[in-house]
């Protein structure tokens, strides 16, 4: 079954600074999606990335896709204190399947 | 849509109680999942329906634990009888069966449990 790892599990950062969140996968996924989830409430969903190569951002963060290295970042720029929460990835457990396996989130704290 | 919907949102109760969580999903999604959250264990699967059918519970820790889907619109997590160690936020999640291009699982506000 698929497992999915993230690192770092915390980062602590200044405001304005540049991070990547890396989130690696032990078999074939054919989409990975990235949440976000504040303290004390739900997961939202930021991206699902579809195929090898697929990039996607919003404002600040960049999530790219790399099937071949079975990798996934989210990679943050010029942090604010707003970006502040909990990151995960989730990939396909496996084909013919509709769960998703999460990965153990990266905290992320953005200090002003 | 309202999204997910589960009740309730904090519950307390004392060690050998009976709990039941509610989760009403999407109207319109075919799967739903319900997920335990711990700091220790992180966000864990524990079981998930496709079309109201359960297709894989192997999450489920012990057979305290119970999940069902009478229908579309409802599903209950029950556990009987409840320990502390069972304390932790539980979300239920819905999703189509193809999750869309933009989105994946839709999760519901979560219940917080907690056993005493």
């Amino acid at each position: 079954e698929l497992k999915v790892e993230q690192n770092p599990l915390f980062l602590s950062m200044q405001e304005g600074k540049n991070y990547t969140i890396y989130c690696n996968y032990s078999t074939t996924s054919d989409r990975l999606y990235w949440y976000r989830q504040d303290p004390g409430k739900s997961l939202e969903s930021l991206f699902v990335l579809l195929s090898n190569g697929a990039v996607k951002q919003e404002g600040r963060l960049m999530a790219s896709l790399d099937t071949k290295a079975r990798l996934s970042t989210l990679h943050i720029t010029a942090a604010v204190h707003d970006l502040s929460a909990t990151y995960f990835c989730a990939g396909k457990s496996s084909s013919g399947t509709y769960k998703y396996i999460f990965g153990t989130g990266t905290r992320l704290k953005v200090l002003a | 849509d309202a999204g997910v919907i589960q009740s309730p949102r904090h519950e307390v109760t004392e060690m050998g109680q009976e709990v039941t969580l509610r989760c009403k999903p999407i109207s319109g999604h075919n799967s739903l999942f319900w997920y335990r959250q711990t700091m220790m264990r992180g966000l864990e699967l524990l079981i998930y329906f496709n079309n109201n059918v359960p297709i894989d519970d192997s999450g489920m820790p012990e057979d305290r634990f119970s999940a069902k889907m009478p229908n579309a619109s409802f599903s209950t997590l029950k556990i009987q009888p409840s320990e502390p160690r069972d304390s932790a936020v539980y979300f239920c999640a819905s999703s189509p069966n193809t999750p869309g291009v933009r989105y994946g699982y839709t999760f519901g506000s979560g219940t917080r449990l907690t056993v005493v």
